[in-house]
């Protein structure tokens, strides 16, 4: 059974860093790109980043580029966030999710999330 | 906002059906495939269909997908008070972000 367990979430001030780990099993990790997909409270999904399965490819979105770092070490299976120069919208749940190509790519399965809150 | 607009919110009675639309452009839906996630706040989001219409194993044939044009639409039948929950579709975007989602929609089985 695919298992997501994201961690690291927390309170942090403005300007500051935090990095979120996603921990999975139940699957061949180093074969998945992976992603991390976050919600700001009372608003929807947003994309944030994606990592192919060597780590050779990476994506960002517009409103996380330059400051947040997307890696992973497939020799544990982990997959991970590092988030600096935090600003209050960065403020979400931040889940992490396993991606899948048949005809396009699409989230497979997702973890439980972590919570990061940005404020003074 | 949401580059895939959808409807902020339907409902229906239990056993009914109800469809669940995503309207995009050129650049995402029309040229790409599209998929679907049921998402219940404080849970893991699970995905319900992929590729347009494709549904993952263990996922009840209540629930299907259909693409035409700009648009694709989620429908859902037999309603049950399970369902209730918030829809998202979601596609990759030739033109701005490698992935977008739609806005949601919470579905309110009355």
């Amino acid at each position: 059974e695919v298992h997501l367990l994201e961690s690291g979430g927390g309170l942090v001030q403005p300007g500051g860093s935090l990095r979120l780990s996603c921990a999975a099993s139940g699957f061949t990790f180093s074969t998945y790109a992976m992603s991390w997909v976050r919600q700001a409270p009372g608003k929807g999904l947003e994309w944030v980043s994606s990592i192919s399965g060597g780590g050779g490819t990476i994506y960002y979105a517009d409103s996380v580029k330059g400051r947040f770092t997307i890696s992973r070490d497939n020799s544990k299976s982990t997959l991970y966030l590092q988030m600096n120069s935090l600003r209050a919208e960065d403020t979400a749940v931040y889940y992490c999710a396993n991606q899948l190509y048949s005809s396009s790519w699409y989230f497979d399965h997702w973890g439980q999330g972590t919570l990061v809150t940005v404020s003074s | 906002q949401s580059v895939l607009t959808q409807p902020p919110s339907v409902s229906a009675a239990p056993g009914q059906t109800v469809t669940i639309s995503c309207s995009g452009s050129s650049s995402d839906i029309e040229n790409n495939y599209v998929s679907w996630y049921q998402h219940l706040p404080g849970t893991a989001p699970k995905l319900l269909i992929y590729d347009n219409n494709k549904r993952p194993s263990g996922i009840p044939d209540r629930f299907s997908g259909s693409k035409s044009g700009t648009s694709a639409t989620l429908g859902i039948t037999g309603l049950q008070t399970g369902d209730e929950a918030d829809y998202y579709c979601g596609t990759c975007d030739s033109s701005l972000s490698p992935w977008v989602f739609g806005g949601g929609t919470k579905l309110t089985v009355l």
